[in-house]
């Protein structure tokens, strides 16, 4: 069963444009939540996480994702794109009682133009 | 601020050879994992590690695969007989406790190609 399905693989806007990525889980009971992006050729950072406190998350370089238990969401956002943002952002889950390890979206590719 | 470190960052080998990868998690962290991503896909879960013994393995942990902690500072992961299909990115994390506050720690993960 897939535990967390990220819409759209490859996401374009323009510089200064809102970026919308978009993530939604199954799980019966809300999982812990996280985004990662990866830059090319590096490893993965964390972006920002959730785990049960507030609802709207922020996090590194401007982003924030905020979750949404009607949804079944942790859709990522950022106000205002910059041509660094350019890269790979992996939504992924911790869930309940399933032990630590981290399920991952199969990846959305940002893409910022000039 | 504190690092995973992996080392090396590539690797190519022949079908069929031994690999080890290497991961120095963060020092205090105590769960250790292992994660691949063959080149285009998703990041797929291997390995998770605690106390000195496997916690939890997928169904991509086979029989060539083992991981070892041979000191206080060093996580290994070990591919006995290389395969075509193990080509990939291979990450290490560490995190300090599986609570819901605690993060996980990426390493810049090594690329390994076998040919």
């Amino acid at each position: 069963a897939q535990s967390v399905t990220q819409l759209g693989s490859h996401v374009s806007v323009s510089e200064g444009a809102l970026v919308l990525l978009r993530c939604n889980y199954s799980s019966s009971v809300p999982p812990y939540l996280f985004w990662y992006v990866q830059y090319p050729n590096q490893g993965l950072q964390l972006l920002l996480k959730y785990t049960s406190a507030a609802t709207l998350v922020k996090g590194i370089n401007g982003f924030e994702a905020e979750f949404k238990k009607s949804e079944t969401s942790f859709h990522l956002t950022k106000p205002s794109a910059h041509m660094s943002d350019a890269a790979e952002y992996f939504c992924a889950v911790r869930l309940y009682n399933q032990g630590g390890k981290l399920i991952f979206g199969q990846g959305t590719e940002l893409s910022v133009k000039p | 601020e504190p690092e995973v470190t992996q080392t090396p960052s590539h690797q190519v080998t022949q079908m069929g050879q031994e690999v080890i990868l290497r991961c120095v998690p963060i020092s205090n962290h105590l769960y250790f994992y292992w994660y691949r991503q063959i080149l285009g896909q998703k990041v797929e879960f291997l390995v998770s590690f605690y106390n000195n013994e496997i916690s939890e393995k997928s169904e991509i942990f086979d029989d060539q695969f083992s991981v070892e902690r041979p000191d206080g500072s060093n996580f290994t992961l070990k591919i006995r007989s290389t395969k075509l299909e193990d080509s990939a990115m291979y990450f290490c994390a560490s995190t300090e406790g599986q609570g819901g506050n605690y993060g996980y720690t990426f390493g810049s993960g090594t690329r390994l190609t076998v040919v």
